[in-house]
């Protein structure tokens, strides 16, 4: 099972660019979750998706960013005219299909893809 | 929402000695706590978890106690060796919730 994998693992954009950032999920999963970490801070939430849909996004900023999980293909966090501060460690994670009697979210991360914006 | 403090933020701590991470978590419906461990420019990687029906979980040099009357929850390390420096990020969830809620990490750094 090779895990969770994204790519790219690096990407370096200039301002007003586009990122697309990918994420496949263990084989088994079908639910996919991103999340965004600052340099020397936690993660944060942005979205969660099961195949073709998007669950909650909650965490997403309203512009320029935009996630799908198509039925084929892995899940791609979108940003759209990106900015310095959009410079970050971008985590995709995925956990198993429904949560079973124990009804946690038990995730396993990927690697991460590090952004930097010039 | 949810919202999970931890502390300290940065740990040092000579080989061999214990090192606790604390957490607080202010959702009442919160019953799984995870503890990740991250090593520099790696990913998250899970290293113990407890859910609300138990108040301690031990594994090997790792534990885990939960308080839920008071709604804290700590990650105990004893005999730290070098290769425990990481930082660690504790997290909270609920049945059924969509995501984890993360504290924002704790840099421990254990001394040779």
């Amino acid at each position: 099972n090779a895990g969770v994998m994204q790519n790219p693992r690096h990407l370096v954009r200039r301002r007003g660019q586009e990122a697309r950032l990918r994420c496949s999920p263990m084989k088994g999963h079908s639910h996919v979750y991103w999340y965004r970490q600052l340099p020397e801070e936690g993660l944060k939430f942005m979205v969660y998706l099961q195949k073709e849909n998007i669950i909650d996004e909650s965490g997403m900023p309203k512009e320029r960013f935009s996630a799908e999980f198509p039925k084929e293909g892995p899940s791609i966090l979108r940003i759209q005219q990106v900015v310095r501060g959009d410079s970050a460690a971008y985590f995709c994670a995925s956990s198993p299909r429904g949560q079973g009697l124990s009804g946690a979210n038990v995730l396993t991360f990927g690697a991460g893809s590090r952004l930097t914006v010039l | 929402g949810e919202n999970v403090e931890q502390h300290p933020s940065t740990l040092s701590v000579q080989e061999g000695d214990s090192a606790v991470i604390k957490c607080t978590y202010s959702d009442s419906a919160s019953n799984y706590f995870p503890w990740y461990k991250q090593e520099l420019g790696k990913r998250p990687q899970l290293i113990i978890d407890i859910r609300s029906n138990v108040g301690e979980k031990k594994d090997q040099r790792i534990a885990v106690t939960l308080n839920k009357t008071a709604k804290h929850f700590s990650l105990h390390i004893t005999e730290t060796q070098p290769e425990d420096s990481a930082v660690y990020f504790c997290a909270a969830s609920q049945t059924g919730a969509n995501n984890l809620f993360f504290g924002t990490g704790t840099r421990l750094t254990v001394i040779p």
